[in-house]
């Protein structure tokens, strides 16, 4: 079936350090978002991306989405303590944006 | 606008027993989906209901349903708990128009025991 492969599954950084995370579906993707889960919280959503090739920013974050709609990438620059969490990437395969196929996540942890 | 609220945030049960867990979507949001999530498995899509219909259905026994109610308000019932459906349930909800984006409550910590 559908699914969506996502490394690393850890990742342990200096804080300053960049961190990047990548995500792989083996079909097209219609678009794929990113949400990021504190320790204890709950999966908050950082962006979608829908078109091929596409690249947003938010401040430190850039997400990109590959030109054949099959992979994304989240990278961080020069984290801090306040990145710590785990982020999720999510596909959606052309159905309903409620029915989405989570990556396994990346859990970022930043040491000071 | 208040956010997705879940009902109750912690739940212990025991095998064999029922349980249902409620969640109150965003005000105006038709579409409430629920993800079951676990260390093992991570996040994975239950079912999607929107305007009191099912629209979609993950891959979990039958064991798992839900409904939604008119005011878009959705509940989720497990039967015959087994140990390995404890977990972390969240439901999600969003308007329900193209591409629009899901808001997660915090979800419900069920253990079975």
């Amino acid at each position: 079936g559908q699914q969506v492969m996502q490394i690393p599954q850890y990742q342990h950084v200096q804080e300053g350090e960049d961190f990047t995370t990548y995500c792989n579906s083996s079909t097209t993707l219609s678009n794929i978002q990113w949400y990021k889960q504190r320790p204890g919280g709950h999966p908050v959503f950082l962006i979608q991306l829908v078109k091929s090739g596409e690249v947003k920013k938010q401040k430190r974050l850039t997400f990109q989405f590959g030109e054949a709609k099959k992979n994304s990438s989240l990278h961080i620059t020069a984290t801090q303590t306040t990145d710590v969490g785990t982020y999720f990437c999510a596909g959606n395969y052309g159905g309903s944006q409620g029915n989405l196929i989570f990556g396994k996540g990346t859990k970022l942890s930043v040491k000071p | 606008k208040a956010g997705v609220t879940q009902t109750p945030r912690y739940l212990i049960k025991t095998r064999g027993q029922q349980v249902t867990l409620s969640c109150s979507p965003i005000s105006g949001h038709r579409s409430v989906s629920w993800y079951q999530q676990t260390p093992g498995q991570g996040l994975q899509f239950l079912f999607e209901y929107f305007s009191e219909t099912q629209r979609n259905k993950g891959n979990f026994p039958g064991r798992f349903s839900g409904r939604q109610f008119s005011n878009s308000r959705s509940e989720m019932n497990v039967s015959t708990l087994e140990l390995g459906d404890s977990a972390l349930y969240l439901c999600a909800s969003r308007a329900g128009t193209g591409t629009d984006t899901q808001y997660f409550g915090p979800g419900t910590r069920l253990t079975v025991l």
